[in-house]
């Protein structure tokens, strides 16, 4: 299997910050890879896909890059709703896995 | 507009099965597969597998192998994931997820949608 690292698994920022979250694969998977946001009591949100396109509606604020093994995601400029979790998932493979996830806390 | 409705809450004793449905609406049922993914409290998220509702192929995480079933009903839309020999650690959320670009075990992007999530608590 392979297997995502993500992080840190905690951020502590605050409003306007910039905020780069790092995810890296136990062996490439090109650019198959998903960004998701996940908020207390609700399912993950799509953010992101093929490691840097953007999912219709979701916030321009929101970027990603990377290929192979190594992968980031951006906020360029922090906003009160973006205080969530937020995972990455590879699917180079039929058998898909998720990162640990890294919560973005209040500074 | 594509919806997943999921099952309601489960409480099952160890050793025991659960089986938690999802209903699909809005789209045509066999176009996409249906994923399942489960999240115990204040954990991260673990996918478990994927099934092809127009073949009934399925491709499950090595960690669930033969503990874990996923099915069909075609003619209500529905999938069904039957996970047996349960026990605590099984205590989680469990969600159904799809995608337009996931068919055959194949997926060309992340998950779009997704259930509301089952809830399956395993006590004694």
């Amino acid at each position: 299997d392979i297997q995502m690292t993500q992080s840190p698994s905690t951020l502590s920022a605050s409003v306007g910050d910039r905020v780069t979250i790092t995810c890296r694969a136990s062996q490439s998977i090109s650019s198959w890879l998903a960004w998701y946001q996940q908020k207390p009591g609700k399912a993950p949100k799509l953010l992101i896909y093929k490691a840097s396109s953007l999912e219709s509606g979701v916030p321009s604020r929101f970027s990603g890059s990377g290929s192979g093994t190594e992968f980031t995601l951006t906020i360029s400029s922090l906003q009160p709703d973006d205080f969530a979790t937020y995972y990455c998932q590879q699917y180079n493979s039929w058998l898909l896995t998720f990162g640990g996830g890294t919560k973005v806390e209040i500074k | 507009q594509v919806q997943l409705v999921q099952s309601g809450a489960e409480v099952k004793k160890p050793g025991a099965s659960v089986k938690v449905s999802c209903k699909a609406s809005g789209y045509t049922f066999t176009s996409y597969d249906i994923n399942w993914v489960r999240q115990a409290t204040g954990q991260g998220l673990e996918w478990m597998g994927w099934m092809n509702p127009n073949s009934g192929n399925t491709g499950y995480a090595q960690k669930f192998q033969g503990r874990v079933t996923m099915t069909r009903n075609t003619s209500i839309s529905t999938a069904y994931m039957e996970l047996s020999s349960l026990r605590s650690e099984d205590t989680a959320v469990y969600y159904c997820a799809s995608s337009p670009y996931c068919s055959g075990g194949s997926c060309y992007s992340g998950y779009d949608y997704w259930g509301q999530g089952t809830l399956v608590t395993v006590s004694s």
